[in-house]
């Protein structure tokens, strides 16, 4: 099986935009809803983006998602500082039958 | 409003056994899904497992087949994840994340108990 990988780490300057990728396999994002998780340090993840690109209430839209074959990524438009913080995609896999996260990605705004 | 407000911090010596709890308040316990998903220090996030607390159906990582042990009270709107056969890798946060499918659509999260496996 192919866990989802994502870039250990990315930044951006306040106001720019950036994107965190996800790449996985048919058995997972292929076949699957992704799921986006941003997490501040010392604290719990939060639910960023589900199937794809659905936002939760009270998440800004300058967070987005999208998802192309067997790849997603994260968007995040108009960057401020309170958004540096560990981002995991996660989906399920078929070929493990539960869901997987990707490693994480530290993002830094710099 | 929801709250999953878990157990306490914890520590064990290796071999041993770790019980923590999940209470859940605000809404109706058994629609939906239970994860629970660990990190340890300065790691990612691993899913552990889930739990129907409808049925109490389970279906585990395979990892961590055949040393956790996912249950449920419906009484008290608790679920409860027991790890055995403790190792020092297992020193971690322990979070439980309700979703209202198997996926992870964990839309709100304990905050987390703090397991330390040490001699």
């Amino acid at each position: 099986q192919s866990v989802p990988t994502q870039p250990p780490s990315a930044s951006g300057t306040p106001g720019q935009r950036v994107t965190i990728s996800c790449s996985g396999s048919s058995s997972n994002i292929g076949s699957n809803y992704v799921y986006w998780y941003q997490q501040l340090p010392g604290t719990a993840p939060k639910l960023l983006i589900y199937r794809n690109n659905q936002r939760p209430s009270g998440v800004p839209d300058r967070f987005s998602g999208s998802k192309s074959g067997t790849s997603a990524s994260l968007a995040i438009s108009g960057l401020r500082s309170e958004d540096e913080a560990d981002y995991y995609c996660a989906t399920w896999d078929d070929s493990l039958s539960g869901p997987v996260f990707g490693g994480g990605t530290q993002l830094t705004v710099l | 409003q929801v709250q999953l407000m878990q157990s306490g911090a914890e520590v064990k010596k290796p071999g041993a056994s770790v019980k923590v709890s999940c209470k859940a308040s605000g809404y109706t316990f058994t629609s939906y899904f239970m994860h629970w998903v660990r990190q340890a220090p300065g790691q990612g996030l691993e899913w552990m497992g889930i739990i129907n607390p409808s049925g109490g159906s389970t279906s585990y990582a395979q990892k961590f087949q055949g040393r956790v042990t996912m249950t449920r009270d419906t009484s008290t709107s608790t679920v409860y994840m027991e790890l055995s056969s403790l190792r020092s890798e297992d020193t971690a946060v322990y979070y439980c994340a309700r979703s209202v499918e198997m996926t992870l659509h964990g839309d709100y999260w304990g905050q987390g108990t703090l397991v330390t496996v040490s001699p």
